[in-house]
Parts: C-alpha cells; structure tokens; sequence
C-alpha cells in the first residue's frame, strides 16, 4: 500500500531563514510525487511534481524539492522564507497528475518575524 | 483559469438530515473528480473517485450508501452526506482533474460540514 510520511508536525522559522520540510514516501511503482500547500480558506494550491528528470523541481514561489529515489524522499526547500510562506504543506504521492493521491498527515510551518 | 468551486462553503445541519455539497469546475471540464475527507489538523484522506456518466469508486471503509456521488456533467460533482450525524462533521474537498491538456488536478476550497 501506498504511503507519505511528514515527520514534522509543526515547524517555525524566522522570516529569512531557510526551509526544509521532509517528506517520506512508500510506492510500488513509479510514483508522481507532489507538494501541496493549503492556506485558511483556500483550496490546496499546488507548488511542485515530479515523475522523471532532474530530481531538483523547481517550483512557484520560490520553493524547490529533491528527489532522492535510495531514501525515499521528497523533501522540500526554500532558501529565505517569507513571513506570506506561513501555511499548511502537504507532500503526497499518485500514479499520475490527474489521479487519486495520497496525502501525507501535513507540516504546518509558522514563520516569525 | 481552472478554477474549482464548493457550495456551500460551510453548512451546519441537524443530526439525521442530509445535506449536499457541489463540486464545480468553472472552466474546464474534468472526466474525474475525487472527494477528500479532512480532519481538524488531520490529512486528506480519499473518499472516492467520481466519473462523469458513471457509478463512482468508494475507497475501502467509506460507506457508499451514507455518501452519495453523484457526476451528472463534466462540470459538476456532488456530494450527498444522508442521515448525518455528528461524527460526520469535517472538511470535505473535491478535486477536478483535466479531461484534456495538462491532465493536472485542481482543488476546490472545500466545504466546512458540521452536525450538530
């Protein structure tokens, strides 16, 4: 069965700072992997995917995430986050762009001033 | 552009009434479209598939006849929640994917259900 793991509940950074937020998946196949971020309010927006290619995404607002097949991984980055950043992330994982996903239980990051 | 739509936003329904919640595509068509369930600080969890002109596809433990789909057109998915009850209060979003072009996927902005 399929799976996605966030470690990180809840993270807070300074406005400024760098971001990773990691991200763990179990898939039988090839899987397409994705990066949702979900604001009070709003529809979950998406940031990056990635099936094939160069394992460094780059994606909208800044942020880019890694795929590294040997762990198992998708975290994602951003070099200086923005205190607008502040929102719900959830990494999730498909067997395409238009098909059912599973989600991952979500970071929420806090960003400081 | 590919924007979807819920309606209502937020509802709050007495126990053992239904309700129904609206899915739109406002710009595209989408073949697909799937129903998430949320809990407070939870993730989304897949309640079913929708297909236009098609029964749709429960996911394991979802009770299809609590939990009604129906995809009547290529813009339009919905969701009857029958004999509610409180623990049926939450977060239920849809998503609308692409009959054609980058197949992606959109989300709407959900719909807060709460019973009481």
């Amino acid at each position: 069965a399929q799976s996605v793991t966030q470690p990180d509940i809840h993270i807070t950074v300074s406005e400024g700072a760098s971001l990773e937020l990691r991200c763990n998946y179990s898939y039988g196949a090839t899987p397409y992997l994705f990066w949702y971020v979900q604001s009070p309010g709003q529809g979950l927006q998406l940031l990056l995917k990635y099936f094939s290619g160069d394992t460094l995404v780059q994606g909208i607002k800044g942020f880019e995430a890694e795929f590294k097949r040997s762990q198992s991984s998708f975290n994602l980055r951003k070099p200086s986050v923005h205190w607008s950043d502040a929102a719900e992330y959830f990494c999730a994982v498909g067997a395409g762009t238009a098909s059912k996903l599973t989600f991952g239980t979500g970071t929420r990051l806090q960003v400081t001033l | 552009g590919a924007v979807v739509s819920q309606h209502p936003s937020w509802v709050i329904c007495k126990s053992g009434t239904s309700v129904k919640i609206e899915c739109r595509s406002l710009d595209f068509q989408a073949t697909t479209m799937f129903w998430y369930r949320q809990f407070p600080k939870q993730s989304l969890m897949l309640m079913a598939t929708s297909n236009e002109g098609s029964k749709a596809t429960y996911e394991q433990g979802v009770e299809k006849d609590k939990f009604l789909i129906n995809h009547a057109s290529l813009t339009l998915s919905t969701l009857t929640v029958t004999s509610a009850h409180p623990e049926d209060s939450s977060f239920y979003i849809c998503s609308a994917a692409r009959t054609s072009g980058d197949e992606e996927q959109y989300f709407g902005p959900g719909t807060r259900l709460t019973v009481t």
